[in-house]
C-alpha cells in the first residue's frame, strides 16, 4: 500500500513564530508533491507544490523543502499567523493523475 | 475560492440506498477527480474522469462509479450504500495537458449513512 505520513499530527506555535511542518513518504518513484490546508468544514485549499527536480521552492510566506535522499518534505510557513491554524496534508503523485495523502498533521497558533 | 463546486453539501442516507453526487470543474479545467476523506483521515483516491473516460481508479469497489459530461462537470455515484461510506466527498479539478496537474479541491459533500 501506500505511505505517506506525517511526523506530528498536533502542532502549535506561538503566533509570529515561524512553523515547520514534515512529511515523509515511502515510495521513491514519486515525482510532484503538494502541500494543501484544510480548514474545518472544507475542502482542501492548495498552498504549494514542488517537482522531484527541485529541492526547495518558495511562496507567500511558505516555502516547500524536498530531501529525495531520505524521502522527507517539509513546509515552512514565516511569521504564523491565527489565520494558518489548520490540518496541513502533504500529498504525492507519481502519474500525475492520482494523489495519496497522509493523515495530516493539525496546525494550532496561540495568539 | 477554487471554483469548483459541489452538491449538494449534505446527505443523509439509510444502508442500502443509493446516491448521486454533483461537481462542476474549475473553468478552463477538463479533468475531474473524487476522492473520499473519512473524519480525521486524508482524503484517498477514488477515481478520475477525462474525456468523459474514468482515467485511474483506486482501491474502491465497483459500486463506486462516476461519469463526466461534455462541460466536465462530473458525478459520483454510489450503489448499496454502507455505513462506512459515511465520509465527506470531494472533487479535484485539473488541467489534462500539462506537465503539472496541480488539483484544485471543492468544498466537498458530507454523506451520512444511518
Amino acid at each position: 500500500g501506500e505511505s505517506v505520513g506525517l511526523h506530528l499530527p498536533t502542532l502549535s506555535v506561538q503566533e509570529g513564530d515561524n512553523s515547520i511542518i514534515n512529511c515523509a513518504y515511502s515510495n521513491s518513484a514519486s515525482d510532484y508533491f503538494i502541500w494543501y490546508k484544510q480548514e474545518s468544514g472544507k475542502g482542501p485549499q492548495f498552498i504549494i507544490d514542488i517537482r522531484s527536480n527541485m529541492d526547495k521552492r518558495q511562496g507567500q510566506r511558505v516555502t516547500v523543502l524536498l530531501n529525495k535522499t531520505v524521502k522527507h518534505l517539509s513546509l515552512q510557513i514565516a511569521a504564523t499567523q491565527p489565520g494558518d491554524s489548520a490540518v496541513y496534508f502533504c500529498a504525492e503523485s507519481r502519474t500525475g493523475n492520482q494523489f495519496y495523502f497522509g493523515t495530516g498533521t493539525s496546525l494550532t497558533v496561540i495568539p | 475560492e477554487t471554483g469548483v463546486t459541489q452538491s449538494p453539501t449534505h446527505l443523509i442516507k439509510t444502508r442500502g440506498q443509493q446516491v448521486t453526487l454533483r461537481c462542476s470543474s474549475q473553468s478552463g479545467h477538463n479533468t475531474v477527480s473524487w476522492y473520499q476523506q473519512a473524519l480525521g483521515q486524508g482524503p484517498q483516491f477514488i477515481f478520475q474522469y477525462y474525456r468523459e473516460e474514468e482515467n485511474g481508479r483506486g482501491n474502491f469497489p465497483p459500486r463506486f462509479s462516476g461519469l463526466q459530461f461534455p462541460n466536465y462537470s462530473s458525478e459520483l455515484n454510489v450503489n448499496a450504500l454502507e455505513l462506512d461510506d459515511s465520509a465527506l466527498y470531494l472533487c479535484a479539478s485539473s488541467l489534462e495537458g500539462l506537465e503539472v496537474k496541480t488539483q484544485y479541491f471543492g468544498p466537498g459533500t458530507r454523506l451520512l449513512v444511518l
